[in-house]
């Protein structure tokens, strides 16, 4: 059970907008900013989103984030095949002095 | 371009102990902060450990406090993770990363290098 909850599952058709949420405390994301990584299978995780809303050069800008309170979210619009691939959320946690990752959405293009 | 190459992952039994290495290419190694991160198949990424670029701060996952321990060579661009009193729920392909911009986060990824902790 990871301390930052996403939801294990999102689909969306071509063209369409998605949302990915991760909610955690006041220790983690309520006091510190969110990554999100895109990860491919046999791949390693891509940084797509930092500081709650950067994108790092060669993210599409088609990625965007977002936060408030102790909770983020990763928006994904004009959805394409190749977005398809399992998503994290990642914040820093200032009581467990440590970093953490949620638990992962696996997001389907229809 | 960046380029972070890890080895040193093998097969060790329980108990016994393992010495990761991570090379750094394409960045200036001494500036930057360095962690691990680990993942089992099918799971999600668990970051392990983080250095500072002095090596002045180090911190634990819990699950690895006082077993582990992180430690980098700047004159080698290098990072390496001490890894003793192995369980086989240390099993996992381990990556070296490096901190982007912001905080604590990871720009750059290596390829992983796999242990296996099994008699």
């Amino acid at each position: 059970q990871s301390v930052l909850t996403q939801p294990p599952s999102a689909s969306g058709t071509p063209g369409q907008r998605v949302t990915i949420s991760c909610s955690g405390s006041g220790s983690n994301i309520g006091s510190n900013s969110v990554n999100w990584y895109m990860q491919l299978p046999g791949t390693a995780p891509r940084l797509l989103i930092y500081s709650d809303k950067q994108r790092p050069s060669g993210a599409p800008a088609r990625f965007s984030g977002s936060r408030s309170g102790a909770s983020a979210s990763l928006a994904i619009s004009g959805l394409q095949s190749e977005d398809e691939a399992d998503y994290y959320c990642s914040t820093w946690d200032d009581s467990l002095k440590g970093v953490l990752f949620g638990g992962g959405t696996r997001l389907t293009v229809l | 371009d960046v380029l972070l190459v890890e080895s040193g992952g093998v097969v060790v039994q329980p108990g016994g102990s393992l010495r990761l290495s991570c090379e750094a290419f394409g960045f200036i190694f001494e500036d930057y902060t360095m962690h691990w991160v680990r993942q089992v198949p099918g799971k999600g990424p668990e970051w392990v450990s983080l250095i500072t670029w002095d090596g002045g701060i180090s911190n634990y996952a819990d699950s690895v406090k006082g077993r582990f321990t992180i430690f980098r060579d700047n004159s080698k661009n290098s990072l390496y993770l001490q890894m003793n009193s192995l369980r086989s729920e240390d099993t996992a392909l381990y990556y070296c990363a490096k901190e982007g911009s912001g905080w604590r986060n990871f720009d750059y990824w290596g390829q992983g290098t796999p242990v296996t902790v099994s008699s």
